[in-house]
């Protein structure tokens, strides 16, 4: 969706090093997400975001945190990065939670 | 807890012929279920989706699918495949509390010319 957009689109980076990802939608919807895409798993929910400083956790949060100080931009952040954190990463956001969300392009993430 | 179950990993048809996804789902209530796809290196795409409305959805690029509460199952059509209807599919579901979207394993399609 060309509201959505995430940077770096692509990142390698070193075990044990903090990342940070960006998410930035133009559109105001109040719902954004973060999830990680790997082979044979489809699309897994990491945090969420129901408002403004409002998050909560998905089903693999672990070693995941996220901000979220304005409408338009979530934050997913690794603090200490590690291999099982390579995957590709997805945001997607959407008016009305449980309803069709809009996802951006996406961010490959290689841990070294 | 709501769960999606994509019955094929890998589907090839030729084009021109009729194209069939299969997805299961499990929910304790009346889902909401939707279809996205995904082409090599793209972010998502919503096809069509299901809110307890018609239970025959029409989408986008000719897909459509049915919602069978029966057999609890929501399978993807198309009459005639393209060959830029080759991508991944993912079946998803609402889960219960409706703030989030559970996904299954995805079916990657292959139209052979």
């Amino acid at each position: 969706d060309a509201g959505i957009t995430q940077s770096p689109r692509h990142k390698v980076t070193e075990t044990g090093t903090p990342v940070t990802l960006r998410c930035h939608q133009t559109e105001n919807h109040r719902y954004m997400y973060w999830y990680r895409q790997d082979p044979g798993h489809g699309l897994r929910l990491i945090h969420y975001s129901y408002g403004v400083k409002d998050t909560d956790k998905g089903e693999v949060s672990d070693g995941y945190s996220v901000s979220r100080s304005k409408t338009e931009d979530f934050l997913l952040t690794l603090e200490s990065a590690t291999s099982s954190q390579t995957s590709v990463y997805f945001c997607a956001a959407g008016p009305v939670p449980g309803h069709e969300q809009f996802f951006g392009p996406g961010t490959r993430l290689t841990v070294l | 807890a709501q769960s999606v179950t994509q019955l094929d990993s890998h589907v090839s048809v030729s084009e021109g012929t009729p194209v069939l996804l299969r997805c299961n789902y499990s929910s304790s209530y009346s889902p909401s279920l939707f279809w996205y796809v995904q082409h090599p290196n793209k972010g998502l795409q919503l096809l069509l989706k299901y809110t307890s409305a018609a239970t025959l959805v029409k989408g986008i690029n000719g897909f459509e699918a049915e919602f069978k509460k029966s057999e609890t199952s929501f399978h993807l059509t198309k009459p005639s495949a393209h060959m830029s209807d080759a991508a991944e599919y993912f079946c998803v579901v609402s889960d219960r509390g409706g703030n989030k979207l559970v996904f299954g394993a995805g079916t990657i399609l292959r139209v052979k010319s």
